[in-house]
C-alpha cells in the first residue's frame, strides 16, 4: 500500500494558525480529490472534520479548512482553542491501496 | 441519532478466529458502503475492509487478505468481520465506519471493540 506522511508533530498558541501536510504519491494524493481529515481526542473514535479535500461535514468548525497543491494535502486550523488539541490523521483514495491513512499527527495547544 | 455499535471483541490466541458485529442505527444502511478501521495500541489508524451497499464488492487491505472476511446482513443493519488465522499484531481496536461516502471519507464511526492477540 501506498504511504502518506504527515510530521509526527506540530504546536501553536491559543489563538495562532497551524497547518498540517499529508504527503502522498501520484496514485494517491496527487492523482485524485478524495482526501479527508479526521480528528481523534485520546480515548475516543476518529471524528470526520475534512472531505474531498476542502469540504466540512455540518456541525464542523468553519476554523478547520483543507486544501491540496500537487501530491500534498493541507490541514490548517485558525484560531487555535485548547479543545483542538488531539491527533490528527489525512487519509487518501490510491489506486494500489486503495484507502490509506497518514501516520498522524499530535497536535499541542501552548 | 446515527450511530454505529460494535461488538465481539476480545482475547484471542494466535492462529485463532473471532468475529465482529456491528449493527447501525439512525440511518438506511442499505445506502451505504461500510468500512472497518483498526488502530493498534499507541499506533495510528489503518484502514483494514469494506464492503459495497449490496456485498458485492469488497476490498482488503494487503495484510489480511486471505485471513479476513467482511460480510453485512442488510436486513439486520448489521456488519460484520471474521477474522482468522490471527496474528499479535491483529492486535487493536476495530471500529466500524460508515463509508467510503462522502467522495471516499468515513463520516459516522462506533467506538470501537477491542481485539487482543496472545497465548
Amino acid at each position: 500500500q501506498s504511504a502518506l506522511t504527515q510530521p509526527a508533530s506540530v504546536s501553536g498558541s491559543l489563538g495562532q494558525s497551524i497547518t498540517i501536510s499529508c504527503t502522498g504519491s501520484y496514485s494517491g494524493v496527487g492523482g485524485y480529490d478524495f482526501v479527508s481529515w479526521y480528528q481523534q481526542h485520546p480515548g475516543r473514535a476518529p471524528k470526520l472534520i475534512i472531505y474531498r479535500i476542502s469540504n466540512r461535514p455540518s456541525g464542523v468548525s468553519d476554523r478547520f479548512s483543507g486544501s491540496k497543491s500537487g501530491n500534498t494535502a493541507s490541514l490548517t486550523i485558525s484560531g487555535l482553542q485548547a479543545e483542538d488539541e488531539a491527533q490528527y490523521y489525512c487519509n487518501s483514495y490510491t489506486s494500489s491501496g486503495p484507502w490509506v491513512f497518514g501516520g498522524g499527527t499530535k497536535l499541542t495547544v501552548l | 441519532e446515527v450511530q454505529l455499535v460494535e461488538s465481539g471483541g476480545g482475547l484471542v490466541q494466535p492462529g485463532g478466529s473471532l468475529r465482529l458485529s456491528c449493527v447501525a442505527y439512525g440511518y438506511t444502511f442499505t445506502d451505504y458502503w461500510m468500512s472497518w478501521v483498526r488502530q493498534a495500541p499507541g499506533k495510528g489508524l489503518e484502514w483494514v475492509a469494506n464492503i459495497k451497499q449490496d456485498g458485492s464488492e469488497k476490498h482488503f487491505v494487503d495484510s489480511v487478505k486471505g485471513r479476513f472476511t467482511i460480510s453485512r446482513d442488510n436486513a439486520k443493519n448489521s456488519l460484520f468481520l471474521q477474522m482468522g488465522t490471527l496474528r499479535p499484531e491483529d492486535t487493536a481496536i476495530y471500529f466500524c465506519a460508515r463509508g467510503p461516502h462522502l467522495g471516499d471519507a468515513f463520516d459516522i464511526w462506533g467506538q470501537g471493540t477491542l481485539v487482543t492477540v496472545a497465548s
